[in-house]
């Protein structure tokens, strides 16, 4: 069955701390990957997405994102976090291309962040 | 910057009354999407569109629920008789072709009273 784990439902980490998200999948072609933010009340913002090439992405807001085939992974990474990085983060996979696209996502890391 | 817009933000109706989510997607894009996000649960794709046509629907897509681009800019949920059940945020998202890289709506929570 095709289906996205983000095993961590809640993390929080001191502004300025480091910070990985996990994300694991299962799909029966070649994924297509993303990380969306949720901030409270607005909509899905995309971060990032990998489908090929280097396996470390750089996306927007110093957010990166290295993709491991063997482990089916895509964790979300920042050196440095801010405090307007809380947010909720929602990995999603989905096909590259074709009619349909429909994407299957996460449940859902919410972020906190302690000044 | 072009961006996916929806209304109503927040859309309250009495269990059995038909609803309409409007979205206007982004001006050159070619594929249309509904999704569905129930309070604490995670992001649910309900319909794909393309080309006039539904391309895909989830088993949560069932008789009561529609899809319709009326003119070139429009793109609109129907629910037909809305239940309890049916309280969610609806997002809408478009994309604009060859890869599948979606971009979403801010949502229009729906409260069934």
């Amino acid at each position: 069955a095709q289906s996205v784990t983000q095993p961590d439902i809640h993390i929080t980490v001191s502004e300025g701390a480091s910070l990985e998200l996990r994300c694991n999948y299962s799909y029966g072609a070649t994924p297509y990957l993303f990380w969306y933010v949720q901030s409270p009340g607005q909509g899905l913002q995309l971060l990032l997405k990998y489908f090929s090439g280097d396996t470390l992405v750089q996306g927007i807001k110093g957010f990166e994102a290295e993709f491991k085939r063997s482990q089916s992974s895509f964790n979300l990474r920042k050196p440095s976090v801010h405090w307007s990085d809380a947010a909720e983060y929602f990995c999603a996979v989905g096909p590259f291309g074709g009619s349909q696209g429909n994407l299957i996502f996460g449940k859902g890391t919410k972020l906190s962040v302690k000044p | 910057e072009p961006e996916v817009t929806q209304t109503p933000s927040h859309q309250v109706t009495q269990m059995g009354q038909e609803v309409i989510l409007r979205c206007v997607p982004i001006s050159n894009h070619l594929y249309f999407y509904w999704y569905r996000q129930i309070l604490g649960q995670k992001v649910e794709f309900l319909v794909s569109f393309y080309n006039n046509e539904i391309s895909e629907k989830s088993e949560i897509f069932d008789d009561q629920f529609s899809v319709e681009r009326p003119d070139g800019s429009n793109f609109t949920l129907k629910i037909r008789s809305t239940k309890l059940e049916d309280s969610a945020m609806y997002f809408c998202a478009s994309r604009k072709g060859v890869t599948n890289e979606q971009f979403f709506g801010p949502g229009t929570r729906l409260t069934v009273l």
